[in-house]
């Protein structure tokens, strides 16, 4: 499995504040996603990144939402302006070869909880 | 109909008990099929790909059968440490070539009693 770490592991930020979660894969990879899980639901899809940009993103991933990769290495998930709703963990996750048919592996996930 | 449908449980079994998760998936597009698993808010974490031949690892055994869209995960001796929720996913070719986003399940939830 690929190491991966998530910072900060638990946010709590005021609604409307901006929050960047961060993503810190150890080795080289291709294809990241982010994921949300609220508590109790299941896990949902939010985008996934390839080649220094968005492949594919869902309904959720609105304006509000941005991912970057900004010094080649740490891969971020931006909220702008967050929402009671937005409380949840998100995950990362790293394919670990070079086709995008290989094995997703999770980071750790950073908890959200926005009052 | 939900994109992955999965028994929520709770499984509650004794140890050493033998045990199978069943899950449907509408997409008959879907490509890819995982069983992950999840301990209390921590993050999934693959156990095991699942084939048409079907697989083993250890205790895990798994199935897919395309024709009616349906995987399975048997848990042969159950342990303690099994005690999680089981979690079905599939991915569908992203028609754009980026990467193939997991279509996830709720999750089926297991305790493992003494």
């Amino acid at each position: 499995e690929p190491e991966v770490t998530q910072t900060p592991s638990h946010q709590v930020t005021q609604m409307g504040q901006e929050v960047i979660l961060r993503c810190v894969p150890i080795s080289n990879h291709l294809y990241f996603y982010w994921y949300r899980q609220i508590l109790g639901q299941k896990v949902e899809f939010l985008v996934s990144f390839y080649n220094n940009e968005i492949s594919e993103k869902s309904e959720i991933f609105d304006d509000q939402f941005s991912v970057e990769r900004p010094d080649g290495s740490n891969f971020t998930l931006k909220i702008r302006s967050t929402k009671l709703e937005d409380s949840a963990m998100y995950f990362c996750a790293l394919v670990t070869g070079t086709t995008r048919t290989d094995t997703q592996y999770f980071g750790p996930g950073t908890r959200l909880t926005v009052l | 109909r939900k994109e992955v449908e999965q028994d929520p449980g709770p499984f509650n079994v004794p140890e050493g008990a033998t045990v199978a998760f069943n899950c449907t998936y509408s997409n008959s597009a879907s490509q890819s099929f995982f069983w992950y698993r999840q301990d209390c808010r921590k993050e999934p974490k693959l156990l095991m790909s699942v084939y048409s031949s079907g697989n083993e690892d250890g205790r895990f055994t798994a199935q897919l059968n395309r024709a009616s869209q349906y995987i399975s995960l048997l848990i042969r001796d159950s342990k303690l440490s099994d005690s999680a929720t089981y979690l079905c996913v599939v991915t569908a070719r992203h028609s754009s070539g980026g990467g193939n986003k997991l279509t996830f399940g709720t999750g089926t939830q297991l305790k493992v009693e003494l």
